[in-house]
């Protein structure tokens, strides 16, 4: 089983809509979460990282985490198409950053 | 303030070579951790560096090794180079002590052909 596992997508979405990326870790110690996001030929970059359960909100990007059920999700509102990338979920256990596959979204103008 | 720089950027290497790749973090940073990227396996961990202590090591064999210096900078090696090392290979600093508190910056990477 993966460390950390998220919907392979690719994900294609309207300009306007909503973008829902999932993620599933299989450490139940994990205790930091992180969505980054990766451009065609750049490295990633960090959108929004979360600690406690509940929602977090950061303009047009709210993270959700569930650690009872081992998830986390990144919602884009109101999607752009300088959203379109790849959303990497990020999840630390030991000094030491486990990353999912990835999921490609392209926003359609 | 500089971010975090990567040498060389790109490089072609044969089967049995070696390489070495450097990282500088950002002024400040402590902690260095290197990540591998490649399309089928994603982005692996590969080893974190904090004040020239390696604190942690992914699955990699003993052909990837790594060291950190006094002024944080750090280095990775990778020895008898195989085809499946060809990837792109991520450096990234922060200022956390813990990598779990704290923001990850990455280089641009350096990528690496095998022939």
């Amino acid at each position: 089983q993966k460390e950390v596992e998220q919907n392979s997508g690719p994900l294609s979405v309207p300009e306007g809509a909503i973008a829902s990326l999932n993620c599933t870790y299989s450490d139940r110690g994990s205790q930091s979460f992180f969505w980054y996001r990766q451009y065609s030929g750049k490295s990633p970059e960090l959108i929004m990282f979360i600690y406690s359960n509940g929602d977090k909100e950061d303009g047009r990007f709210t993270a959700q985490l569930n650690k009872a059920s081992q998830y986390v999700s990144l919602l884009i509102r109101d999607s752009q198409p300088s959203d379109s990338a790849t959303y990497l979920c990020a999840v630390t256990n030991d000094y030491k950053l486990s990353f999912g596959a990835g999921t490609t979204v392209t926003v359609r103008a | 303030k500089a971010g975090v720089t990567q040498t060389p950027r790109y490089l072609i290497k044969t089967r049995g070579q070696q390489v070495t790749l450097s990282c500088s973090p950002i002024s400040g940073h402590r902690s260095v951790s290197w990540y591998q990227q490649t399309p089928g396996q994603g982005l692996q961990f590969l080893f974190e560096y904090f004040s020239e202590t390696q604190r942690n090591k992914g699955n990699f064999p003993g052909r990837f090794s790594g060291r950190q210096f006094s002024n944080s900078r750090s280095e990775m090696n990778v020895s008898t180079l195989e085809l499946g090392d060809s990837a792109l290979y991520l450096c990234a600093s922060s200022l956390a002590d813990s990598p779990g508190t704290g923001e990850l910056f990455f280089g641009e990477g350096s990528r690496l052909t095998v022939l």
